[in-house]
């Protein structure tokens, strides 16, 4: 069974960090591209960055470019998300999901809530 | 950016009826491999996004088979065949042929 579980979310305060990670598990982390979707609340979907299997290739949202940094850890399947520079804006959910061009399984999320 | 826009909003529909949902891209979403990557996702209240069509019309596992894909271009729909009430929920349709993905506003689906 494929798992994707998110950790690192919580409250912090404007200009902090976070790292988010996300655990997967039943299938070849490896070999797939990974991706990071955040929902503000009771607002829609936004994709964040993806990354490729081999971390060579990463791609951002113009809005957290410079601040948002993608990785992975091949070894122990997991993908992270760097968080700098946080903004109010930034408060959301944000979601581990699997694949690039499309998304077929997802983690429960994280909340990450900026606020003084 | 490519803008997807969904429509309508909200939508609110009787049991057993059927609902089709509308999402049109601004560019088109052929990709240069043959392939269109148009996905729909529905999110029920509380829970994670959960993909149910992927390439335009390929339905995931699991999925019923009342819900179908269909469209071409820049313009694709949705269709529940007979709503359930395990339907209620946002759907939102989302393009994998650019960078930066883009998702649409989502279509609300709730019951009468």
């Amino acid at each position: 069974e494929v798992r994707l579980v998110e950790s690192g979310g919580g409250l912090v305060q404007p200009g902090g960090s976070l790292r988010l990670s996300c655990a997967a598990s039943g299938f070849s982390f490896s070999s797939y591209w990974m991706t990071w979707v955040r929902q503000a609340p009771g607002k829609g979907l936004e994709w964040v960055a993806t990354i490729n299997q081999g971390a060579s290739e990463k791609y951002y949202v113009d809005s957290v470019k410079g601040r948002f940094t993608i990785s992975r850890d091949n070894t122990k399947n997991s993908l992270f998300l760097q968080i700098n520079s946080l903004r109010a804006d930034d408060t959301a959910m944000y979601y581990c999901a699997r694949g690039m061009s499309s998304n077929d399984y997802w983690g429960q999320g994280t909340l990450v809530t900026v606020s003084s | 950016d490519v803008v997807m826009t969904q429509s309508p909003l909200s939508l609110s529909v009787t049991l057993g009826q059927p609902a089709s949902f509308s999402c049109k891209s601004s560019q088109s979403l052929g990709n240069s491999d043959g392939n269109t990557y148009l996905s729909w996702f529905q999110q029920r209240p509380g829970q994670s996004p959960r993909r149910l069509i992927y390439k335009v019309s390929n339905r995931d596992s699991g999925v019923p088979d009342r819900f179908s894909g269909t469209g071409s271009g820049t313009d694709f729909t949705l269709t529940i065949s007979r709503v359930e009430a395990e339907d209620v929920g946002v759907y939102y349709c989302m393009q994998g042929t650019y960078w930066p993905r883009t998702f649409g506003q989502g279509t609300n689906v709730e019951i009468k």
